[in-house]
Parts: C-alpha cells; sequence; structure tokens
C-alpha cells in the first residue's frame, strides 16, 4: 500500500507569494491533518480534516487555509508568504479521526520563502 | 488544556546501552499519548500509542513507554540502544475534541545521539 505523498518535496519562494501544497492520504484514509515543524517553534497542527469538513484548526493566521476533496487528497495553501513561513510542512492521514487511529505521515514539502 | 513536556532536548548514550527519553504531560482528562521518531529527511514514525488500556505500552523497535498517571509521565525506554535509533523522538498528547476532531500537541523533540 503506498504511503502518504506529498508534492513538491521542495519549494522556493518569495515574500508576498502564495503557495500551494498538496498531500495525498493513504488509500481509504478519510482523514488528513497538517503540521508546520520549525527549528524555532517545533512541530505546531495546523488543521485537520475529515470528510471534506474542516474539524480542527490551529492557531495560525488566516493566510493559512487548507481543504480536502472527495477523494480525501488535501491541499494547503499560505497566500501573502512572510520570511517566517520557511518550514517542513507534514501531512498526516489516518481511517478516521479520534484517539484509536493512527496517523501516518507524509515526507513533507520544504517551504524556503526568500 | 493540554500540554507536553519533553525534559531533554539531546540525549547521549552508547550503542548497547539503555535508552531513557523523558516526557511529561498536562490534561485536563485521560490523555491519548503517542511517541513519534523522525529520522533525518523522512517523515515521522509511529513507536507505540496509549491509549487508556494497559499502562505498560510495548511498540516497535523493541522501544516501550509507561503511562504513569500519579507522576503525569510517559517516559520512552529501550533495553539497548542501536546506531539505528539515532533520530529525533517527539511526545504527543492527544484528546478529542467537542467539534468531532482530535487535537494533537507534540512536545519539543529529544534528539538522540547514539556512540560506537
Amino acid at each position: 500500500k503506498a504511503g502518504v505523498t506529498q508534492t513538491p518535496r521542495y519549494l522556493i519562494k518569495t515574500r508576498g507569494q502564495q503557495v500551494t501544497l498538496s498531500c495525498s492520504p493513504i488509500s481509504g484514509h478519510r482523514s488528513v491533518s497538517w503540521y508546520q515543524q520549525t527549528p524555532g517553534q517545533g512541530l505546531q497542527f495546523l488543521f485537520e480534516y475529515f470528510s471534506e469538513t474542516q474539524r480542527n484548526k490551529g492557531n495560525f493566521p488566516g493566510r493559512f487555509s487548507g481543504r480536502q476533496f472527495s477523494n480525501s487528497r488535501s491541499e494547503m495553501n499560505v497566500s501573502t508568504l512572510e520570511l517566517g513561513d520557511s518550514a517542513l510542512y507534514l501531512c498526516a492521514s489516518s481511517l478516521g479521526t479520534g484517539v484509536g487511529h493512527e496517523q501516518f505521515f507524509g515526507p513533507g514539502t520544504r517551504l524556503t520563502v526568500l | 488544556a493540554q500540554s507536553v513536556t519533553q525534559l531533554d532536548s539531546h540525549v547521549s548514550v552508547s550503542e548497547g546501552t539503555p535508552v531513557l527519553l523523558r516526557c511529561n504531560y498536562s490534561s485536563s482528562y485521560s490523555p491519548s499519548l503517542f511517541w513519534y521518531v523522525q529520522h533525518p529527511n523522512k517523515g515521522l514514525q509511529l513507536l507505540l500509542k496509549y491509549t487508556s488500556a494497559a499502562t505498560l505500552v510495548k511498540g516497535i523497535n523493541g522501544f516501550e513507554a509507561e503511562f504513569k498517571k500519579s507522576e503525569t509521565s510517559f517516559h520512552l525506554t529501550k533495553p539497548s540502544a542501536h546506531m539505528s535509533d539515532a533520530a529525533e523522538y517527539f511526545c504527543v498528547v492527544g484528546g478529542p475534541l467537542y467539534t468531532g476532531g482530535f487535537k494533537t500537541i507534540f512536545g519539543a523533540g529529544t534528539r538522540l545521539f547514539v556512540k560506537a
């Protein structure tokens, strides 16, 4: 069974631009979560989607948004990029939402903002 | 409210010696607790999870953790370190939300070094 895939793996943007990252969950998984990982702030939760509905949102500004499609694939968008948005963005999928469901992580998208 | 604290940012052990990575948590209700490992340039992998069943949880690669409610701890241990264990380890606390979602909070991470 294929794992979680994220595209692109690496991305370089400049301040003010916007970016869209994509995540394809494991087949059959309906929950997708997004995390931001930086050396200073560690791993921080962005949002979780289940069956195309946002179930949970972390403490990030409105420039960060996401969506989930009917095939469970998810995208996250960051508008008006800032230097501080440089990070590894991780996507995780699980069969469902809740304590019994293990999250499987993708390799991440490394975003660099210049 | 929930929080998680990993007490050591770096731990260094010799190959073949025991590993202890410490984690304390805070939760206003019965938490779910996890340990994840992240190898360089790779995604996170679940080592083990506690979800209110047995307090001693066995995971992959010989790791185990014990849930101690009285101490609010969930320390990760392994009897004998291997070079391949060198990685960053994250303790995670999670719990359900009224929205039906599930909230997870990651600790700051502990980087494990294994010396030959």
